[in-house]
Parts: C-alpha cells; structure tokens; sequence
C-alpha cells in the first residue's frame, strides 16, 4: 500500500522567505509527527497531532515554525521568513494510534531544505 | 523530562561477529521503547519495540534488544552482523502521550 510522502522533496529558498512542506500520512492513521534532522545529527520533535485532540507544538523551536493538519488527513509544516539555521532534512511520520497504545511510526522520505 | 542517549556516535565490528549499539534512556513512569534503523537513501524504518512482557524483544532483520530497567538501557543487538547491517541506528523513547524523543544516532559500519 502507499506510504507517507512528502512534498516536495527537496526545497531551496532565499533567506527570509516563506515555505511550505506537506505530508499525506498513510491512510487511516490518527498520529502525524514532525521532526527535524540537520545533518549528521538526530531527529528533533517538532509537533504531534492526534485525531481530534490538540497538537503538541512543544518541539516547534520559534513562532516562525507553525503547523497544521485537515483532519485525519494531510499536514503542512509552515516556515516563515526562514534562516539558514533552518536548513535541515524534515521529516514526517504516521502511526494508528489509539486512547493507549505504542505503535510504530511510518516515515516519509523526507524534504531536504536549503536556505541560502 | 524524557530523554534518550545513544553514547557512541559509531561502531564497527566486523561482519559475523557479534554486534551491540547501546541507548540509555529517562523518563518518569514507564518507557516505551523503539529502535529504528535508516539505510542511506532510505527513508527511517521501525526495527523493533518494547512496551511491556518479555525483557527480550525480537525485530526484524536478526535484531534483538534487551530493556533493562535497573540500569534504563535497551541495547540493540545482533548475534552476527551482516555487511548489509551498515545503517545509521537510532533509539527512541515515548512516556505519556504520544511525543516521541529520538536518541542522536549510531552509525554501525560493518567490516566484511
């Protein structure tokens, strides 16, 4: 079956402009994650949305960072007036999760973004 | 708050030789742990996890992981690595809701 993709997988931008990234997760999975891998280093939390609750934005490191998600179905992670520092791999995962349960993440391949 | 800590940045080990790729972790309550693995130009893939039961828990690929709560590691291991086992392996942890801390990584360098 299909996996998550990402769009678009790679991005270059001037310093100081906008950019969107989008995430179609797997089909009926409630949990969409956000993380952040700059190179050659681990993967940051950024945000969780899960099913109809509030996300978790603990991870989203300013307000230029925002995201949102159509119900059970796409994300889109937001960077405004971006900086080189955000220049990075970001990542997007889904998972069936119910009120108690740990199941796995299924990621995304990706979208490389380079600020210049 | 929840951490996790991978302390080697690399391993080698040679191939059919045991391996081992260690992860320490720090929540309060209790830790559900995940291991996943990312191949170059692969996207991260899930290996294995522990959520309760058995300390010993089997994943894919051979790979094994014992979670040890007195010490709060969940080491990765394989009883004879494989050439194809050269991937960059990260240790995850989840307490309480769904955010999930990744550990920053191991690269596994299997010698043939």
């Amino acid at each position: 079956g299909a996996g998550v993709s990402q769009s678009p997988s790679n991005k270059v931008t001037e310093k100081g402009k906008d950019v969107e990234l989008r995430c179609d997760p797997i089909s009926g999975h409630t949990a969409l994650y956000w993380y952040r891998q700059r190179l050659g280093q681990g993967l940051e939390f950024l945000i969780y949305f899960q099913g109809n609750s509030a996300p978790d934005k603990s991870g989203l490191p300013s307000d230029r960072f925002s995201a949102e998600r159509t119900g059970e179905s796409v994300s889109t992670l937001t960077i405004q007036r971006t900086q080189q520092e955000d220049s990075a791999v970001y990542l997007c995962a889904s998972s069936f999760e119910l009120a108690v349960s740990y199941n796995e993440q299924f990621f995304g391949p990706g979208t490389r973004l380079t600020v210049l | 708050a929840q951490s996790v800590a991978q302390p080697e940045d690399q391993v080698n080990v040679a191939e059919g030789n045991p391996l081992t790729v260690k992860c320490t972790y720090s929540v309060s309550g209790n830790p559900y742990l995940f291991w996943y693995v990312q191949y170059p130009n692969r996207g991260l893939q899930f290996l294995l996890k522990y959520i309760t039961g058995d300390n010993l828990v089997k994943g894919s690929y051979g790979f094994e992981a014992e979670f040890n709560k007195s010490q709060t590691s969940f080491h990765l291991k394989k009883p004879s690595a494989l050439v194809s086992d050269s991937a960059l392996y990260f240790c995850a942890v989840r307490a309480g809701g769904f955010k999930t801390i990744f550990g920053a990584g191991t690269r596994l360098f299997v010698k043939a």
